[in-house]
This record gives structure tokens, C-alpha cells and sequence, in this order.
């Protein structure tokens, strides 16, 4: 079946630091793929987003390239802030409306 | 502006008693989406409505779930008899149309904590 597979966190960084957090899947047929942000106290957020191989989703500085050949859709941002400080989620779908996470990457960042 | 809103935030029930979770989608939203949130994990589908139709269930994990939306508006997920392992969070989300993709992204509530003791 369908699954998400990214890094296990936390992830802890200084500010400005460079961010990587991985993200592979395993799909039948071409799914979308997307990233989540869970922001303390808040609800789940789509961050961005890619529908087809080749495809950058980007937003708020972060970006992710939908790579077929490695099936992965890593997250990263060249100069993370501690307000970047939250959970990460990578999703799949490859129908209509249902999503297939991971299983989510905290993040913190120390000014 | 209004998002989703989920009522209570949190809900603590003894083993056995029923509860009854609320979802408040954004205003005309078509699509609306019950996931369940385990600790340290993402989150799992669990039903999916078009309006007030229920088009898949699948991922309800016993006959114990139940899930309504009677007028396509709001939607009530029931659990009777509550285990120990009903705990969780459950997530609802709604979006504009009946499309993941083309109409982009489902809009998610804070979601209600909900502890079986």
C-alpha cells in the first residue's frame, strides 16, 4: 500500500541555520505530494505543495522538489527562524481526496 | 476569517460512556474529513463526506464510529462505548470542492483531545 516515510525528529537547530528534513513515499501510479506544518497550538497548515514529478512547491522561504526517481519530496530552507519552530508533516494522495502522512518531524530552533 | 472549529478541545470520558465530537467547516465547503491523531503519529483517515453524503468510511475502525452531517453543514463524529484506545486526537478538515488537487488543500480544525480513562 501506500506509505510516508520521513526523518524522525526532533530537529534542533540554530537560527539561520540551513534545514533538511526528508521525505521518501511509496505510491502506486503518480501521486500529489504535500507538506504540513503543525505551529504550536494550531492546527495543521498546508505549507506547499507538488502534483507531478519535477515539479518545486515552495512558500515562506521553504522548498520541496517532487523527485520520481528517489521518490522523495525533501523539505528544506536556507536560513531557518526560531518562529519556524513546529511540526512538520509530509502526505501523499493519489486519488481524489485522500491524504497518506508521515508521521510528522518536530522541529525547534534555539535563537 | 472563520476556519474550522471543533468543539470541545478537550474531552475526557470514563471507559464505556459515549461521546460526541463537533466539526464547524468553513462556510460552503463541500468536502469535510474526520481524521484520528495518535500520539507522535500523523494523521489517519477516518470518513469523508461530499455535502451530506458519506462517500467512504473505510478507515472508521469499528462499528463503535459513527459520523453524520445531516444538512452538508456540520458534522458530528459519535463513538459509543469508548476503549482505552480511542484515545487520541481527531482532526477535522473541510475543503472547497470534491477534488484534493485541483482545489487545493483541506483547511483543518484545532482538533479535540479526547482521553479514555
Amino acid at each position: 500500500g501506500n506509505s510516508v516515510t520521513q526523518m524522525e525528529g526532533p530537529v534542533t537547530l540554530s537560527e539561520e541555520a540551513f534545514l533538511t528534513i526528508n521525505c521518501t513515499y511509496t505510491a502506486t501510479g503518480y501521486p500529489s505530494l504535500f507538506w504540513y506544518v503543525q505551529y504550536p497550538g494550531e492546527g495543521l497548515q498546508l505549507l506547499l505543495k507538488a502534483t507531478k514529478a519535477d515539479d518545486k512547491g515552495s512558500n515562506k522561504g521553504f522548498e520541496a522538489t517532487y523527485r520520481k526517481e528517489t521518490t522523495s519530496f525533501h523539505l528544506e530552507k536556507g536560513s531557518v527562524q526560531v518562529s519556524d519552530s513546529a511540526v512538520y508533516f509530509c502526505a501523499l494522495s493519489d486519488s481524489n481526496y485522500q491524504l497518506i502522512w508521515g508521521a510528522g518531524t518536530k522541529l525547534i530552533i534555539k535563537p | 476569517g472563520a476556519g474550522v472549529s471543533q468543539s470541545p478541545r478537550y474531552k475526557v470520558a470514563k471507559r464505556g460512556q459515549d461521546v460526541a465530537l463537533r466539526c464547524d467547516p468553513i462556510s460552503g465547503h463541500v468536502s469535510l474529513f474526520w481524521y484520528q491523531q495518535a500520539l507522535g503519529q500523523g494523521p489517519e483517515f477516518l470518513t469523508y463526506f461530499q455535502n451530506e453524503a458519506q462517500l467512504d468510511k473505510s478507515g472508521l475502525p469499528s462499528d463503535r464510529f459513527f459520523a453524520e452531517r445531516p444538512e452538508g453543514s456540520v458534522s458530528t463524529l459519535k463513538i459509543q462505548r469508548t476503549q482505552q484506545e480511542d484515545s487520541a486526537v481527531y482532526l477535522c478538515a473541510s475543503s472547497l470542492g470534491g477534488r484534493l488537487v485541483k482545489f487545493g488543500e483541506q483547511y483543518f480544525g484545532p482538533g479535540t483531545r479526547l482521553t479514555v480513562t
